[in-house]
Order: structure tokens, then sequence, then C-alpha cells
């Protein structure tokens, strides 16, 4: 079993649509992270959380930290919101990575 | 603007050839820099954290001889794949850590290698 799990894999959502990514770990963590990565590669930081919730524009990120589990949340998606989103757990010094989720959006 | 840059963005190189990849922090001194792989519709794989002033430390699996990582300033770190083969061919990423108690992570845009 892997340490982060990410659902689903692969999503695609209409426009405006709310969107919902989630993520289970099993390891005893310091602090979460969501990121975001573009067809380029290139990879943002979007979140680090290490308890309750946090928002930037559309973006919302939660965490419950007793049921080890946390959620991504896009409203009013948008195509440009197309990309790989991946949790990482922070276990001591090192992050470990979930598998991704790809989401396209489509117009 | 960029915290992390990371050059070059794209190399292609023949087998048997060494390439040299670097990561600079351009907006705070960094202690710690951390090199991932990632594989194609994988996730990403930490290889190393490098230590300004000391050795890097590898995960298991990853050989220090085959990739060196060089550390010498608060700025700048360097991976090296050294001998590269057609199967080093990836996508390598670096991040430096967050500021203070942010733990923000900053990646760079990554190098993907191709090795003929």
């Amino acid at each position: 079993k892997n340490e982060v799990e990410q659902s689903p894999q692969n999503l695609t959502a209409q426009e405006g649509e709310f969107i919902t990514i989630n993520c289970s770990y099993s390891v005893g963590i310091s602090a979460l992270h969501w990121l975001q990565q573009h067809p380029g590669g290139g990879i943002v930081s979007l979140f680090m959380l290490s308890s309750g919730k946090k928002k930037h524009g559309r973006l919302i990120a939660t965490i419950n930290i007793q049921e080890k589990h946390s959620s991504l949340h896009i409203t009013a998606s948008h195509p440009r919101d197309s990309a790989v989103y991946i949790c990482a757990v922070r276990d001591g010094n090192k992050l470990v990575f979930g598998a991704g989720t790809i989401l396209r959006v489509k117009s | 603007g960029a915290v992390v840059s990371q050059h070059p963005s794209w190399v292609i190189c023949k087998s048997g050839t060494s390439v040299k990849i670097e990561c600079r922090s351009l907006d705070f001194q960094a202690t710690t820099m951390f090199w991932y792989r990632q594989f194609p519709k994988q996730s990403l794989m930490l290889m190393a954290t490098s230590n300004e002033g000391s050795k890097a430390t590898y995960e298991q699996g990853v050989e220090k001889d085959k990739f060196l990582i060089n550390h010498a300033s608060l700025t700048l770190s360097t991976l090296t794949v050294t001998s590269a083969h057609p199967e080093d061919s990836s996508f390598y990423i670096c991040s430096v850590g967050g500021r203070g108690d942010e733990d923000i992570q900053y990646f760079g845009a990554g190098t993907r290698l191709s090795v003929l």
C-alpha cells in the first residue's frame, strides 16, 4: 500500500463544475502539500497545510489530521486549471508524493 | 518571479557522456535542496537531499557515484549524471525548502534529459 494515495487518478470536468480531489495518507506527518504540475513539467506549490482549511482564489484545501485525509477543491473550474495535482506529505525532512490526479477541464 | 532557477530545461546527450544540471535559489539562501526524478506518468521520486558544505544524503537505491551532487554555495546545487545511459532518460526536478515556518517548497522548472 502506498503511503500517499490520491483519488481519482483521472478526472474530466466541464467548465464551471466544482471539483474535488482527495488524498489519504498512512504515515505520521507534520505538513501536507498540494502541488500543481503543468504539461511542461513545472511544479507550483498551491498549499501547505498542517490543520484546518486554506483558501486561495478558487482553490480550497482542507485537512483532517485524525482521519489522515485532505481534499483539494476547485470552484468554477476553467480549462486553464487542467494540470496534474499532486498531494505530498512531509515525513521528517522528506516529502512523500502521491501519484497525482490528472485533471482535464473542457470548455 | 521565479524563486528557483533550473538549467538546462532540456538536454539531449549521447550514451556515455556526463550531464550537469544546475539548481539556483534566487530569492534566499538555501542550506538544503532536494533532487527528484520523475518517469512518464509517474509521480516524483526523491533521489537525494543536497546539503550545503557537506555530502548529499542519497535515498535507498540511488547510486551516488552515478548521480553526483555538489552544493558548494547557499544558492547553487548541481546534479551530474555521469556516464549517462538511455535508462537515465527522465525528468529531473530540484526544490528548495521554505523559509521560516512557512515550509513552502519551491520547485525548479525541471530538466528533461534524453540519452541517445
